[in-house]
Order: structure tokens, then sequence, then C-alpha cells
């Protein structure tokens, strides 16, 4: 049972375009929800975060939407960047357990 | 500060040998996580540790997986015996809390199982 959906395997956009990754879950009791970041050959990053009781959340050219009646939220990076390109993962928890759920991923390619 | 260490980086093996792997988290941290991820999914958590105690394990497979962190530092996590489709990237993270911490992740160790 997938928790933790990224429907779209593969994304690329110009740079200077904006980016937009797309996650939905299903569990309505995941409270808290990040987006990380992966090099080849490297293990994930952080990236950014957001709590349920919030509905966006910035950090420069970051941002997190959360819809939780649809349960789906967003990354944007605005504007993208060749070194964006990686694998993106958003991932959920729920309550203070520190566990967290990953979706698939989402590869971005930003072409110069 | 020095990030998560993990070793080695790469390791290849037949189906039905044993294989272990090591983790040295970030100095302070509390809480260890082993995940598995397989080519083209995120990572799954297999275990996680609260300094030398298990906090979940639920998805371990506990017949061939054992993991330990004696000292509540370092951890290794041994497959025994192996199967083809334990092949994966074993990521190893650590946070200061827990909970809703930022989890901080090593390189990984690929594994490819003959």
């Amino acid at each position: 049972d997938q928790q933790v959906k990224q429907n779209s395997p593969s994304l690329s956009v110009q740079e200077g375009r904006i980016s937009i990754l797309n996650c939905d879950y299903t569990n309505s009791m995941f409270d808290y929800f990040l987006w990380y970041k992966k090099y080849p050959a490297e293990g994930p990053t952080f990236l950014i975060s957001i709590s349920s009781i919030k509905d966006k959340n910035e950090d420069g050219r970051f941002t997190v939407f959360l819809n939780k009646s649809a349960k789906h939220l967003s990354l944007h990076i605005v504007p993208s960047q060749p070194g964006d390109s990686a694998v993106y993962f958003c991932a959920a928890s729920k309550g203070n357990t520190g566990k967290l759920i990953f979706g698939q991923g989402t590869t971005l390619q930003v072409k110069p | 500060e020095a990030g998560v260490a993990q070793s080695p980086r790469y390791k290849i093996i037949e189906k039905r040998q044993s294989v272990a792997f090591w983790c040295n988290p970030i100095s302070g941290h509390a809480t260890l996580y082993w995940y598995q991820q397989i080519l083209g999914q995120g990572p799954k958590l297999l275990i996680q540790f609260q300094n030398n105690g298990v906090v979940d394990d639920s998805q371990l497979p506990k017949d061939r997986f054992s993991a330990e962190r004696l000292k509540g530092v370092d951890s290794t996590l041994k497959i025994q015996p192996a199967k083809l489709e334990d092949s994966a990237v074993y990521l190893c993270a650590s946070n200061l809390l827990g909970m809703g911490d930022t989890q901080y992740f090593g390189p990984g160790t690929r594994l490819t199982v003959l």
C-alpha cells in the first residue's frame, strides 16, 4: 500500500522557469511533510518541510504548498537552475514518531 | 561538522552469502535509522534506534536481517543469507531527537546480489 505517491517519474524544465513537483498521500493522520533532494551516489538531503497546520512554507527559491482536503502537496522551484537537477522525494510522517514514509521520487532535469 | 559515514560504499555478493554494513552517525545524534532503497523506489525504513534501543523494526525482515547499535553510537546492519531481491542501496540516517527533526543521510551502500 503506497501511502505517499509521486505519480510523475520525471520532469524537464528550462532554466529560469518554474518547476512544480507533486505528491499525493492517502493517510489523513500524516501531519508533517518533507521534501528531500538526491544527487547520484549521494544520500538524500533535506530541502524543505511543512506542518499540517500550515498551507505554505517558503525558503528562498523553494516553496511547498499543502492542500489537506485534497491530500496533496507540491514543491515549487522558482527560478529553476541546472544545479537543481536531481531526484526529489516527498516524505510524510505522523505524530512525533520520526518515521518517514517516502514517495517513489521524481527526477527533475533543468536544461540550460 | 562531519556527516553520517557509511561503509563500504559498494558490495557485490552471491545469493546465500552474508554481508554487513556499518554506519557512524553525526556526533551527538541519539536516533539512527536504516533504510532500504530499491531502484526506482523511495527509501523504506527498516529499523529505528533511539540510543541503543529499538524504536521500530516493523519492516525489518527478521528472518534474514539483523541490526545492532551496542553503545548507542555506531550501528551495523547484517543480511544473512542474502537473496536477489536484497539488491538495493542501504541508507543510514540520524537526527538529534527523533520525532520531527530533520534526518541527515549518509551516502549509502549499494548492494548487488548475484
